[in-house]
């Protein structure tokens, strides 16, 4: 069975500083990772995903993520976070074809940038 | 670029009416699934479909049932609603780009 935790469900950082948005997953065999963002009353919006190779993924409005297979991690990252970047991210997971091909997702991190 | 689109976006139902959500996407995608969110709760899957004609449960079934007549459209019916059904729904599709696209959202209250 595959499954992801997003361990904080909240997640403060003052506009200018850089912020973590931190997923670990648990899966049988290579992940495929993703990254999610929901804006309020919004459906949910890709941002970006990991297959293979490079360990550091960039996607959409100057988010990143990197993957650690060591720690089963795939931590979403900005440098400079944007009062606009308050919203609800997912982690999901799923294993390559052949497997399940039905992404599992994590229970959400509200991400809040102070002004 | 429409996309997935969910009708209705609102709905209040009364304990025991049934109604029916749609979905329709215009990206030819095989793959298409009904989430329900929660607060707390994150995304659950509660039915998934892997092509026209076929259909799965999820995690969360009980109280639904569904239907993929055509590739496009995916139908998501509560037989006999009840308050634990108030919820936020959501359709998603994808291809073998493994990206899911979702709708905007169906808000269901159930009194």
């Amino acid at each position: 069975a595959q499954s992801v935790a997003q361990p904080e469900d909240q997640v403060n950082v003052a506009e200018g500083n850089p912020l973590t948005v931190k997923c670990t997953y648990s899966v049988s065999g290579n992940p495929y990772l993703f990254w999610y963002v929901q804006y309020p009353n919004r459906g949910l919006q890709f941002l970006l995903k990991y297959i293979t190779g490079d360990n550091l993924v960039k996607g959409s409005y100057g988010f990143e993520a990197e993957f650690n297979k060591s720690q089963t991690s795939f931590h979403l990252k900005k440098p400079s976070a944007l009062v606009s970047d308050s919203a609800l991210y997912f982690c999901a997971v799923r294993i390559p074809p052949g497997g399940s091909y039905i992404p599992t997702f994590g229970r959400g991190t509200s991400l809040i940038v102070h002004p | 670029n429409a996309g997935v689109t969910q009708t209705p976006k609102f709905r209040v139902l009364k304990t025991g009416q049934s109604m029916t959500l749609l979905c329709a996407q215009d990206m030819n995608h095989e793959y298409m699934y009904w989430y329900r969110q929660d607060p707390g709760m994150g995304l659950r899957l509660i039915h998934y479909s892997v092509g026209e004609g076929t259909t799965a449960k999820g995690e969360v079934p009980d109280g639904y049932n569904v239907s993929r007549l055509k590739k496009q459209n995916f139908l998501l019916g509560l037989e006999s609603a009840a308050p634990s059904q108030t919820s936020v729904y959501f359709c998603a599709s994808h291809s073998g780009a493994n990206v899911l696209t979702f709708g905007a959202g169906s808000r269901l209250t159930v009194l």
